[in-house]
């Protein structure tokens, strides 16, 4: 069975400073995928970054990287240059081949942006 | 132009009734989905339709029913509320491709409130 791990459920970090948000996973299987997620306190559920396992390298979009080490099982989020705009929950999320694109989420990560 | 909308966004109802949310996605995708996000933000897949069939099923109640008339629409009927069925549900919808989901849109949200 798969399985997503958020350890940090409420984090801080001041305006124009990097923050990472941790996620570890749990799967067998070889081929899987993994998610980030945006929820502003509006409720709206936004796609930030998509990883592959057989991706070579790591994924970037804008200020959102993703951290990801096979051998850990972690898939973390880092945040380059926090703005107030960033301050959310953030999930994470993790597909597996043969699950008929079944994504299940992490718990969640509540991230303040502190002026 | 709004990808993922889902009506009503608010639903207020008496414990016993039987309401209906509706989802349309004007992405081309064939998959779509039905998630419930609990008062602890938790995010649960309950169903899932690709190009109109019924690929997952999750250990959700009977008296919630999912159709999916075409595969740009995906309805959640469900029978004889009870408070515990309060939460917010998000339709998603993903293209399918070789290797899996690279990512999911999100509907809105609508926040079910059962009294």
């Amino acid at each position: 069975a798969q399985k997503i791990t958020q350890t940090q459920p409420g984090m801080f970090v001041q305006e124009k400073e990097a923050v990472t948000l941790d996620c570890t996973y749990d799967t067998s299987d070889p081929s899987y995928g993994l998610f980030w997620y945006k929820q502003p306190s509006s409720g709206e559920m936004i796609f930030l970054i998509y990883q592959g396992s057989y991706d070579q390298q790591n994924a970037t979009e804008g200020r959102y990287s993703l951290n990801f080490q096979k051998a850990r099982k972690s898939a973390n989020l880092v945040i380059s240059a926090s703005q107030l705009g960033d301050s959310a929950m953030y999930f994470c999320a993790m597909r597996v081949s043969g699950g008929y694109q079944k994504v299940t989420f992490g718990t969640g990560t509540k991230l303040q942006v502190i002026p | 132009d709004t990808a993922v909308s889902q009506t009503p966004k608010y639903l207020v109802t008496q414990m016993g009734n039987d309401k209906s949310i509706k989802c349309e996605q004007n992405l081309g995708h064939d998959t779509m989905y039905w998630y419930k996000q609990d008062s602890k933000k938790f995010l649960k897949i309950m169903f899932s339709y690709n190009n109109k069939e019924l690929i997952i099923n999750e250990t959700v109640p009977n008296r919630f029913s999912p159709k999916s008339p075409d595969k740009a629409h995906l309805n959640l009927h469900i029978n004889s509320l009870e408070l515990g069925d309060s939460a917010v549900y998000f339709c998603a919808s993903s293209l399918p491709r070789g290797g899996g989901i690279r990512e999911q849109y999100f509907g809105p949200g609508t926040r079910l409130t059962v009294t």
